[in-house]
């Protein structure tokens, strides 16, 4: 199984300032014959389920805006909120879906400072 | 509109039986990989069973040889059936549409349910 790793599990950042999370995957998640990367990024906030931000590790989801941004390749990924909102208070989660089982990171809890 | 509407979900004895339904709207769920993802009480999110447009299926260890993914084209609707459930199975459980990058490329979780809560206890 790949196991997927983020970092940090919480995460206080002021309004307006950059916030960072890592993720990275026991094994390579990109597929060579299609130069892939198969990682999906996930916003949860309480009481509601996940939505979808960035699939293919930078390909921005239809209506997610422009400040959340992916990058990485291989093993190594991030999640970029270029200038935190308010309303961006949730919990992020990193996934593989290279292969089954289809395995998520334990969750990056993002609060405002 | 794309949508997903879970159901079947309660309070069921260990050992129990239950049937989570998951109808679509928007779209055929033939055409995509549909899956069930699940989330205990407090803890994050655990894939559980994934259904392919092909038609194969594949689970989690933790529920292999106990949950039964199925899909009714007819419905338009994917079914999860859990048989034997455990004190740990209790989560909620949410149905997702994958996503499709044409010709073929399917890629994560596009669409979710509510989800439907599932507790097993005595």
């Amino acid at each position: 199984d790949i196991v997927m790793t983020q970092s940090p599990g919480s995460l206080a950042v002021s309004l307006g300032e950059r916030a960072t999370i890592n993720c990275k995957s026991s094994q390579s998640v990109l597929y060579s014959s299609n130069n892939k990367n198969y990682l999906a990024w996930y916003q949860q906030k309480p009481g509601q389920p996940p939505k979808l931000l960035i699939y293919w590790a930078s390909t921005r989801e239809f209506g997610v805006p422009d400040r959340f941004s992916g990058s990485g390749s291989g093993t190594d990924f991030t999640l970029t909120i270029s200038s935190l909102q308010a309303e961006d208070v949730a919990v992020y989660y990193c996934q593989q879906y290279y292969g089954a089982p289809y395995t998520f990171g334990q969750g990056t809890n993002l609060e405002i400072k | 509109e794309v949508q997903l509407v879970e159901s079947g979900g309660g309070l069921i004895q260990p050992g129990g039986s239950l049937r989570l339904s998951c109808a679509a709207s928007g779209f055929t769920v033939s055409s995509h990989y549909m899956s069930w993802v699940r989330q205990a009480p407090g803890k994050g999110l655990e894939w559980v069973a994934s259904f392919y447009s092909g038609g194969s299926t594949k689970y989690a260890d933790s529920v292999k040889g106990r949950f039964i993914i199925s899909r009714d084209n007819s419905k338009n609707t994917v079914y999860l059936q859990m048989n034997s459930l455990r004190a740990d199975d209790t989560a909620v459980y949410y149905c997702a549409r994958w996503g499709l990058d044409l010709p073929s490329f399917h890629y994560a979780m596009e669409v979710w349910g509510q989800g439907t809560t599932v507790t097993v206890s005595s």
